[in-house]
């Protein structure tokens, strides 16, 4: 499957455990992008990665949250002390460069409880 | 900053036609389009590089002024599958390189 890769689909945690979303992007893809939709409402940007870099996280909130996007392996998203408001649907996008058309993967499902 | 959309929503009848516009406050380079299913990802439609360039995809089509700073979004002859939720997404000289996209206008294709 050449397309934008996120696992789990769904995940389900209890409020203060870990949440840790993957993203493998498109081949030939280094450019990351991560945002989060709640129900019925627009994409909101979190943070935008290049390999081994963090070019801007201006939309990630300040705390429990933290993103990477290694020299090898997926990129990884990850809430730490998880509450009930961070349940959202989290998608991640891949391009081959700034101007380039966003490949978004199929989400994750983060649920709280 | 944001682009702007509107409508917020529109609902049509299967044959109507519908426009959804994005404008922004700042000089564009370009004007990605993106369309979302109920529960799906969004899927790229297409992207305008030039002020004044129209592009088409099936019975979509858009235009970009780069004067205005606007673009439009035109579905003709609308379908029951073209319901979903369309975003505009703006890409602009300096600051971070990145697209940023606008909050979505929710389309509805009703029989």
């Amino acid at each position: 499957n050449a397309g934008v890769m996120q696992n789990p689909r769904h995940l389900v945690r209890r409020r203060g455990q870990e949440a840790r979303l993957r993203c493998s992007p498109m081949k030939g893809h280094s450019h990351v992008y991560w945002y989060r939709q709640l129900p019925e409402e627009g994409l909101k940007f979190m943070v935008y990665l290049q390999k081994e870099n963090i070019i801007d996280e201006s939309g990630m909130p300040k705390e429990r949250f933290s993103a990477e996007f290694p020299k090898e392996g997926p990129s990884i998203l990850r809430i730490q002390q998880v509450v009930r408001g961070d349940s959202a649907a989290y998608f991640c996008a891949s391009d081959a460069g700034s101007n380039q058309p966003q490949h978004f993967g199929d989400g994750t499902r983060l649920s709280i409880l | 900053q944001q682009p702007v959309q509107s409508p917020q929503a529109v609902i049509l009848r299967e044959g109507e036609d519908a426009v959804i516009n994005c404008s922004s406050s700042k000089a564009l380079y370009s004007v990605h389009w993106y369309r979302q299913k109920h529960g799906e990802a969004p899927v790229f439609l297409m992207i305008l590089l030039k002020g004044g360039e129209q592009k088409g995809h099936e019975k979509i089509s858009a235009s970009f002024n780069e004067k205005k700073q606007q673009s439009s979004l035109y579905l003709t002859a609308s379908q029951l599958s073209y319901s979903g939720t369309y975003f505009c997404g703006t890409y602009s000289p300096g600051g971070y390189q990145k697209v940023t996209f606008g909050i979505g206008t929710k389309l509805q294709v009703i029989p």
